[in-house]
C-alpha cells in the first residue's frame, strides 16, 4: 500500500544534542510538509517543499531546518533542541494539483515521531 | 482568510449511541473541508472530505458529515460509536489558492461501555 513512513517512531536525545527525523513517502506526491504538534493541540506547520523548492513559515524558528534529497524522502533536522522542542513530529504529503499557484490535493499523514529532549 | 471553531472540545457517549461532532468554518472561497482523527501517539488519519460535490460526505468506519453553506458548517456523525472511536477529531479547512490547512482545535471523544 501506498503510504508515509516516519522513523523512528519515537526518539529521545539530549538538551543541545543534534537530532535529525526521517520521513519516506511511496505515493509520489510533490509536496511534502512537515508539522509540530504539541500535546493536546493542533499540528503546527513548520515548513513544505514543493519539489526542491523549500518554502519556511515565518515563525518556524532557525533551529528548525530541513532537507529533501528526492522526491521520496524528507529530512527535519533540529540543531539545538530544547526542552520546548518536545513534541509529536507530523510529515505529510499532497499532490499539487496543477496551475501557477499550489493547489494542493488530501495532505496524508505519516504516524509521526515523539521526540523527547531530556 | 480562513478559520475553523470546532464547539466542543469534549464529547462522551455511550457505545452504540449516534455521535455529533460540530465544526463551523469561515472562508473567502469555497473550501475544501475535512475531517481527521487521530489516535493517541498516532499520525492523523483522513475520515472524509468535502470538495463541492454532494453536501453529504461518507467516509470511512461509518462516519459521515453534511456540507451546509447557509449555517457554514460541517457537522461529523456516525450513528452507533465503538469504543475504537474513542480518539481526537479534527475539523480542517482548505482554501483551493492555499496549500495551507486550518485545524480546529480538536474535539476529544470518549466511549463508555
Amino acid at each position: 500500500d501506498a503510504m508515509v513512513i516516519q522513523n523512528p517512531r519515537y526518539q529521545v536525545t539530549q538538551f543541545g544534542k543534534p537530532v535529525t527525523l526521517s520521513c519516506s513517502q511511496t505515493l509520489n506526491h510533490n509536496v511534502m510538509y512537515w508539522y509540530q504538534q504539541k500535546s493536546s493541540q493542533a499540528p503546527k506547520l513548520l515548513f513544505h517543499y514543493y519539489d526542491k523548492d523549500f518554502n519556511n513559515e515565518a515563525d518556524t524558528p532557525d533551529n528548525f531546518q530541513s532537507r529533501r534529497p528526492n522526491t521520496s524522502f524528507c529530512f527535519l533536522d533540529i540543531r539545538s533542541p530544547g526542552l520546548g522542542d518536545a513534541a509529536m513530529y507530523l510529515c505529510a504529503t499532497s499532490r499539487d494539483q496543477g496551475g501557477q499557484a499550489i493547489t494542493t490535493d488530501t495532505q496524508y499523514f505519516g504516524p509521526g515521531t515523539r521526540l523527547t529532549v531530556l | 482568510a480562513q478559520s475553523v471553531t470546532q464547539l466542543d472540545s469534549h464529547v462522551s457517549v455511550s457505545e452504540g449511541t449516534p455521535v455529533l461532532l460540530r465544526c463551523n468554518y469561515s472562508s473567502s472561497y469555497s473550501p475544501s473541508l475535512f475531517w481527521y482523527v487521530q489516535h493517541p501517539n498516532k499520525g492523523l488519519q483522513l475520515l472524509l472530505k468535502y470538495t463541492s460535490a454532494a453536501t453529504l460526505v461518507k467516509g470511512i468506519n461509518g462516519f459521515e458529515a453534511e456540507f451546509k453553506k447557509s449555517e457554514t458548517s460541517f457537522h461529523l456523525t456516525k450513528p452507533s460509536a465503538h469504543m475504537s472511536d474513542a480518539a481526537e477529531y479534527f475539523c480542517v479547512v482548505s482554501d483551493p489558492n492555499d496549500y495551507k490547512l486550518s485545524f480546529g482545535a480538536g474535539t476529544t471523544v470518549t466511549v463508555r461501555a
